[in-house]
Formats: structure tokens, C-alpha cells, sequence
């Protein structure tokens, strides 16, 4: 079995950035991708990236271009996700999940507050 | 990027009812469908894969049918923890969308 823990809750002012970890363990010998998928408040499931944990090849929606990076730690099996120039829209539960294209295992969840 | 129109957005029904829903890719997806339950509060679970692949420990009542841009998630006999909100996402081409949700409440 594949466990995902996340980070814990974070509040940000806007303009500022949050950096988000994703650490799996258990039988993860299969090298699936690992995706970012966020939920605002109240609202659906929005894509954000994946990044194949293997060679750290990242490939991510149009939509957070340039505000989103994901990067890797081969050594923990700890996956991070950097997004930038936070505004209230961006208050979400940010969810890492693993899988080959369709989600397999999910993380609990990292809610993201963003406020002055 | 490919839309996933997902319909109705929720339905009122009783346990023991046939549910149906039913989600609408802008272009073909070629069967790169899967079909997601999520209850308040807590993350996401798999039911289906590439359209009708029923996760491993996923009850049976849960099928999945479609190609092409068309594709169903139908419950035989909803039960009482079946009552939640469901999502398709395609993963035939990146960004890979999910469908905006369709909530099951209690009639």
C-alpha cells in the first residue's frame, strides 16, 4: 500500500509564495507520476502538474504556468510544489496524488489560506 | 485544452435506486477516462479506470461505460455511503481535466 502525507496548513499574504512537500512511502517501486490537483472552497477539482518522480520531467497547465514549479527529492521520496504571486483566488486545498495518468492514491490534503 | 462537461450537476435519490451520470468530452479522449467519489472533507478515490476498470476493493454496483467523447458512470443500487459528489477526468492529453462534479444527495 502507497501512503502520501502532505504538509501542513499554511496562511499567506498575497504576493507572497508557499512551498508544498508530498512524502510517499510504502511500495512505491512502480514509478508513477505524482500530480497536484487543487479544490477551492465549495468548488470542483482543478489540475495543476505532474512530475515524474524517476527523471524529474515536470509538465504542467497552461493555466499556472510560470507561477508553478515542482521538483523532486529522490533521497526522502518527497515531492515539492512551489507556487508564486499567491492571490485569494489561490485559497484552496491543494491534493498530491500518484498514479499513471487517472489518480491511484491521494495525500490528505494541504489547505492553503491566502489573506491580508 | 479538452472540456469535460459532466451531467446532471446533482440528483436527489433513494437507496436501492439506479443512478446515472454522465460525462461529455469536447474531443475524443479514446477511452483515457476515469471516474472519481469524494465526500466532505476528505480526498478523492478512484472507482474506475480507462472508462469500465473497476479499482481493486471498488463494490461492483459501480460500472463504466462510453468511448469516443461519451462516457457513463452508473451506480445499480446506490447505498447509503454512496452519497457524495462525483468526478470524470480525462488522461488523454495534458492538462488533464476533470468534469466540474455531480453531487448524490439523499431524495
Amino acid at each position: 500500500q502507497v501512503q502520501l502525507v502532505q504538509s501542513a496548513a499554511e496562511v499567506k499574504n498575497p504576493g507572497a509564495s508557499v512551498k508544498l512537500s508530498c512524502k510517499a512511502s510504502g511500495n512505491i517501486y512502480i514509478n508513477y507520476y505524482i500530480h497536484w490537483v487543487r479544490q477551492a472552497p465549495g468548488q470542483g477539482l482543478e489540475w495543476m502538474g505532474i512530475i515524474n518522480p524517476g527523471d524529474g520531467t515536470t509538465s504542467y497547465s497552461q493555466k499556472f504556468h510560470g507561477r508553478v514549479t515542482m521538483t523532486r527529492d529522490t533521497s526522502t521520496n518527497t515531492v515539492y510544489m512551489e507556487l508564486t504571486s499567491l492571490t485569494s483566488e489561490d485559497t484552496a486545498v491543494y491534493f498530491c496524488a500518484r498514479g499513471p495518468g487517472y489518480s491511484l492514491n491521494w495525500g490528505q490534503g494541504t489547505l492553503v489560506t491566502v489573506s491580508s | 485544452d479538452i472540456q469535460m462537461t459532466q451531467s446532471p450537476s446533482s440528483l436527489s435519490a433513494s437507496v436501492g435506486d439506479r443512478v446515472t451520470i454522465t460525462c461529455r468530452a469536447s474531443q475524443g479522449i479514446y477511452n483515457s477516462l476515469a471516474w472519481y467519489q469524494q465526500k466532505p472533507g476528505k480526498a478523492p478515490k478512484v472507482l474506475l479506470y480507462a472508462v469500465s476498470r473497476l479499482e481493486s476493493g471498488d463494490p461492483s454496483r459501480f460500472s463504466g461505460s462510453g468511448s469516443g467523447t461519451d462516457y457513463t458512470l452508473t451506480i445499480s443500487s446506490l447505498q447509503p455511503e454512496d452519497f457524495a459528489t462525483y468526478y470524470c477526468q480525462q488522461y488523454y492529453s495534458k492538462p488533464w481535466t476533470f468534469g466540474q462534479g455531480t453531487k448524490v444527495e439523499i431524495k
